[in-house]
This record gives C-alpha cells, sequence and structure tokens, in this order.
C-alpha cells in the first residue's frame, strides 16, 4: 500500500528566508502524482504545487518549488521569501492509479516569525 | 467566481442526533468527496461520488451517508452522531478520478457533538 511520511511535525522560519518541508512516500508505481496543498488556520485547503512523476524537471510556482528524486521517494518543498501569510499546515499528497484516491501525510505546521 | 460551499460553517449537535451537511460547487466537476479531518491530523476520505456512481471507503462506518440529488450538490448524513465524529468536514471536487486534476477543497464545516 503507498504511504506518505512527512517526518517534522513543526517548521519555523524567519519572514523573507527559506524553508525545506519533507516528504517521503512509498509506492511500487511508476506513474502517479504528488501534491503540496496547504491549509491555513480556519481556511481552506489550497494546491500549492503538483509534479508528475514522469517529468523529471521540478515543478516550480513563484515562491515555492520542489525538490522531486523519483528514486529515493522523496518530495520536498522549498519555500524562498517566506511570508506571514504562509504560515499554515502544509500537507503532502500522493494520488496513483492503484487507488485513485490522495493519500496525505500527517501534516507540517508551518510558523513565520516577523 | 468558480467555488465550492460548504454550508453550514460550524454545526452543533446532540449526541444521537442526526444531522445533515451540505456541499455545492459552481466548477460542475464530476467528482465530490466527503473528508473527515480531526484536530491537526491529515484528511481521511469518508467516500466519493462519481457523476452518480457512489463509493464508500472500506472503513468508513455505517453510520454516515451521503447523498447526491445532481451535480451539483453533495450531502453528508451522519444518521447518531457520536462524540467520536467530532471533527472538520471537507468537501472537495475534482473533474475526474485521476491525479490529472487536482481536488477543490471547500472550507469545511465544523461539527460539535454536544
Amino acid at each position: 500500500a503507498q504511504t506518505v511520511t512527512q517526518s517534522q511535525p513543526e517548521m519555523s522560519v524567519q519572514e523573507a528566508e527559506t524553508v525545506t518541508l519533507s516528504c517521503t512516500y512509498d509506492t511500487s508505481e511508476s506513474d502517479y502524482y504528488l501534491f503540496w496543498y496547504k491549509q491555513p488556520p480556519s481556511r481552506q485547503m489550497i494546491l500549492v504545487i503538483r509534479q508528475e512523476a514522469y517529468k523529471q524537471q521540478n515543478a516550480t510556482e513563484n515562491r515555492f518549488s520542489v525538490n522531486f528524486q523519483k528514486a529515493a521517494k522523496s518530495f520536498s518543498l522549498k519555500i524562498s521569501d517566506s511570508q506571514l501569510g504562509d504560515a499554515a499546515m502544509y500537507f503532502c499528497a500522493y494520488h496513483g492509479g492503484a487507488t485513485n484516491k490522495l493519500i496525505f501525510g500527517t501534516g507540517t505546521l508551518l510558523a513565520v516569525q516577523p | 467566481d468558480a467555488m465550492v460551499i460548504q454550508n453550514p460553517r460550524y454545526q452543533v449537535t446532540q449526541f444521537g442526533k442526526p444531522v445533515t451537511l451540505s456541499c455545492s460547487q459552481t466548477l460542475n466537476h464530476n467528482v465530490m468527496y466527503w473528508y473527515q479531518q480531526k484536530s491537526s491530523q491529515a484528511p481521511k476520505l469518508l467516500f466519493h461520488y462519481y457523476d452518480k456512481d457512489f463509493n464508500n471507503e472500506a472503513d468508513t462506518p455505517d453510520n454516515f451517508q451521503s447523498r447526491r440529488p445532481n451535480t451539483s450538490f453533495c450531502f453528508l448524513d451522519i444518521r447518531s452522531p457520536g462524540l467520536g465524529d467530532a471533527a472538520m468536514y471537507l468537501c472537495a471536487t475534482s473533474r475526474d478520478k485521476t491525479g490529472r486534476n487536482e481536488q477543490f477543497f471547500g472550507p469545511g464545516t465544523r461539527l460539535t457533538v454536544l
């Protein structure tokens, strides 16, 4: 069965600095999708970034980028120039064809210090 | 703006008193999902509809039911809420069940059971 592991329950970063959130996953599938979702306090979950497993190039969305290491089954999120609005719970998620549903990690709570 | 709407945002019910949570979408997506999210945990998929086809997760208690009368609306019925059912309930939609298309989440309904 596929699993997603986020080993950092909490992280903290200074405003304007860079932070990296870790995620590893386990799967025997070769074709799948990986996601980072952001859930701010009392607000809805939104997609931050998505990576297709068949693409070698790391996805980038403005200040957010990923380091996708398929062989190592690692999918970390880098947030550059952190802003106060980046404070949230971040969930790493996996979607493969075997189950056709999102499998979430346990989340990392990111605090941004002014 | 196209979106996922959940009503009410906060629901208080009594132990054993049936409750219905509502989700509507203007995205015209084929798939609608219901997740249960307890404090500081990852969302847990309860079930989903692909069009009119209902798909229950194996570990979803019988106490939880769902209805999808049309494309736009989906309801979560909890027949006899217990204290352990207090949680945030998230509705999400997607164009299809593959990972090619992201899931869009509503703001959630926070259920309190007294």
